[in-house]
This record gives structure tokens, C-alpha cells and sequence, in this order.
């Protein structure tokens, strides 16, 4: 069974900081790895894709992935408390819907 | 505006009963999906369709069916099998396998049993 694994937090990290959240997963086959942002009440919102190895960055977000040890990680730089919220990680490993870890709790300390 | 819309937002199901939660998209997404969420807890699969008037099973499919008649619609019915429905629902889409696909969500729908 494909499995997705998250720290489940919460983290706490002082506003200014950077937070990093980082994501296992089982299926080394896997092909695409999304970061999704959920709000308490509401959906999922996607906020970064990608597909190769090394890191993208987005504004103040930067995901890094190494298929080499099935890791995925997510970089916050100059946390906010807006930025509370739980983080969702996401595999495709084609043609079967996307496998989600739990999520991360991450609290910005203001 | 293009996206996904759930409806409605609440319900609230007595003990017996059948409740039908709608799923609606105007993306031109092949792939739809239903997943639950409970408290704390990650997105479990429900079901799945890849294209009209086919779908398939997920993890947690017992005391729920869908239907897929329309490309642009996946209802989701609750039904008195299921034994402890209250969750937040929701439904996803994406195009369908063309390697890179990402899923994006409708705002959920919040079920109660009363």
C-alpha cells in the first residue's frame, strides 16, 4: 500500500523564522509531489508542485525533493502568522489518485 | 469564474436516512474524487471515476455510491449503511492521467448526523 508519512506537530516557530515541513513516501515509482495548505474549517488549497529533483521556489516557499530517498520537503522563509495553518503533502504515482499524508500543524508565533 | 462547488456547505442526516452531497466543476477536468476528513485526521479516498459512466472504489467506499452521467458532475450519496457519516467531505478534480496532475478542491461539505 502507497503511504504518505508527515510529522503530525504541531510546530511552532517565531514569526521571521523559517519553518520546514518534510513528507516520506513508500512508492518509489511515485512521479509528482504537491504541497496543499488547509486552513482549519476549510479545503485543501494547493500551493507547490514538483516533479524533479533539487528545489523550486515560489515567493517564500520552497520545495525540495530527493527521489533518491523518497523525501519531500517544504521551506516557509519569513514565517507569518498567516502562514498557521496544516500542511498537506500529496504523491501521484500515475493513474491512481493522489496518496495524502496526514498534514503537519505549523504555528507562527507572532 | 472556473472551479469546483460543493453543496450545500451543512447537512444534517438523521439516523436512517439517505443524503445526496453534490459535486459540480467547470474545468473540463476528466478525473473526479471524494475524500473524507475527520477531525485531525488526513484525506481518505471514497471514490474515484477517470471518465464518464465509470468510477471506481477507494479505501473507505462501504455505505456510499456515486454516479458519474456527466463530465462535469460526481454526486456523492451517504447512504444508512454507512454507520458513522459525520465528517467534512470533499471533492476534488484534476485531468486525468497526463503524468504531472494536480487536484484541486471544492469548500466541503460539512455532514451531521442528528
Amino acid at each position: 500500500q502507497k503511504e504518505v508519512e508527515q510529522n503530525s506537530g504541531p510546530l511552532s516557530v517565531p514569526e521571521g523564522a523559517i519553518a520546514s515541513l518534510n513528507c516520506t513516501y513508500s512508492d518509489r515509482v511515485s512521479q509528482s509531489f504537491f504541497w496543499y495548505r488547509q486552513y482549519s474549517g476549510k479545503s485543501p488549497e494547493l500551493i507547490m508542485s514538483i516533479y524533479s529533483n533539487g528545489d523550486k521556489e515560489d515567493g517564500r516557499f520552497t520545495a525540495q525533493l530527493n527521489k533518491a530517498s523518497q523525501y519531500v520537503s517544504l521551506l516557509i522563509r519569513d514565517s507569518q502568522p498567516s502562514d498557521s495553518a496544516t500542511y498537506l503533502c500529496a504523491v501521484y504515482s500515475g493513474n491512481t489518485p493522489l496518496v495524502f499524508g496526514k498534514g503537519t500543524r505549523l504555528s507562527v508565533i507572532a | 469564474d472556473g472551479g469546483i462547488t460543493q453543496s450545500p456547505k451543512y447537512l444534517f442526516r438523521k439516523e436512517g436516512q439517505n443524503v445526496t452531497l453534490s459535486c459540480e466543476q467547470n474545468l473540463n477536468h476528466d478525473a473526479m474524487y471524494w475524500y473524507r476528513q475527520d477531525p485531525g485526521q488526513g484525506l481518505r479516498l471514497i471514490y474515484y471515476s477517470q471518465i464518464v459512466n465509470d468510477f471506481q472504489k477507494g479505501d473507505i467506499a462501504e455505505g456510499y455510491s456515486v454516479s458519474r452521467e456527466k463530465k462535469e458532475s460526481f454526486p456523492l450519496t451517504v447512504t444508512s449503511a454507512q454507520k458513522n457519516p459525520t465528517a467534512f467531505y470533499l471533492c476534488a478534480s484534476s485531468m486525468r492521467d497526463r503524468g504531472l496532475t494536480e487536484a484541486f478542491f471544492g469548500q466541503g461539505t460539512r455532514l451531521t448526523v442528528v
